[in-house]
């Protein structure tokens, strides 16, 4: 059973636009983290939110973890082709180490 | 730097036979994890792994099983191959203190033919 849903499934966008994705769950949960994965490589943390209403920045990115805790958004500045990747949200489930991870987000930032 | 090593990026199987993936890290952590990855699927658990010699089934166990005879290996065996096991797999480890960061590995494309 998938638990976080992420959308959009993909992005095609050109260089210096904002965009959004989203990351929802119908359960609350402890906290959430963002993953971004460029071809060829595993994923790499960018981040990780604990407290509902959070907001996180790193640089041109911006996290939020919504109030009710079921939800988080991540928005990005002025994009550019190096964040072209896959960008998953994950969340602990059961056994504190375990993560499941939503469906993904394919972004493509074109010059 | 964490290094997760993933002994093969890309194998090609045919049905029936034994696959092995191998999984090696160089952080002394003690949670190891095999992931299998699926386009619009994100990432599924396979199994993980807490401890030397200890494991637990994750979401998607079937067909699969794993071995960790040392701290830093970790193991995703196929017993017998099969064409709906074509895909992606990641393996990962993290530390059980803290925030819970996953380090991955670059990934081991299986084709099953």
């Amino acid at each position: 059973t998938q638990l976080l849903e992420q959308s959009p499934q993909f992005l095609s966008i050109q260089e210096g636009e904002n965009l959004t994705v989203y990351c929802n769950s119908s359960s609350v949960f402890s906290s959430l983290q963002w993953y971004r994965q460029e071809p060829g490589e595993g994923p790499v943390l960018l981040v990780t939110v604990v407290t509902g209403g959070e907001v996180k920045k790193l640089k041109r990115l911006t996290f939020q973890f919504g109030d009710a805790r079921k939800d988080s958004s991540l928005h990005i500045t002025a994009a550019q082709p190096g964040d072209t990747g896959l960008y998953l949200c994950a969340r602990r489930t059961g056994t504190a180490s375990k993560l499941t991870f939503g469906t993904g987000t394919r972004l493509q930032v074109t010059l | 730097d964490v290094k997760v090593t993933q002994s093969s990026r890309y194998l090609v199987k045919r049905t029936g036979e034994k696959v092995f993936l191998e999984c090696v890290q160089d952080m002394d952590h003690e949670n190891m994890f095999w992931y299998r990855q699926d386009p619009g699927l994100g990432l599924r658990l396979i199994y993980f792994s807490y401890d030397v010699k200890m494991k637990e089934k994750g979401d998607i166990p079937e067909g699969y099983s794993v071995s960790r005879e040392k701290k830093e290996r970790f193991s995703l065996i196929l017993e017998s191959a099969s064409t709906n096991q074509t895909s992606m797999y990641l393996c990962a480890s993290s530390w059980t203190q803290g925030i819970g960061e996953l380090f991955f590995g670059e990934g081991s494309r299986l084709t099953v033919l």
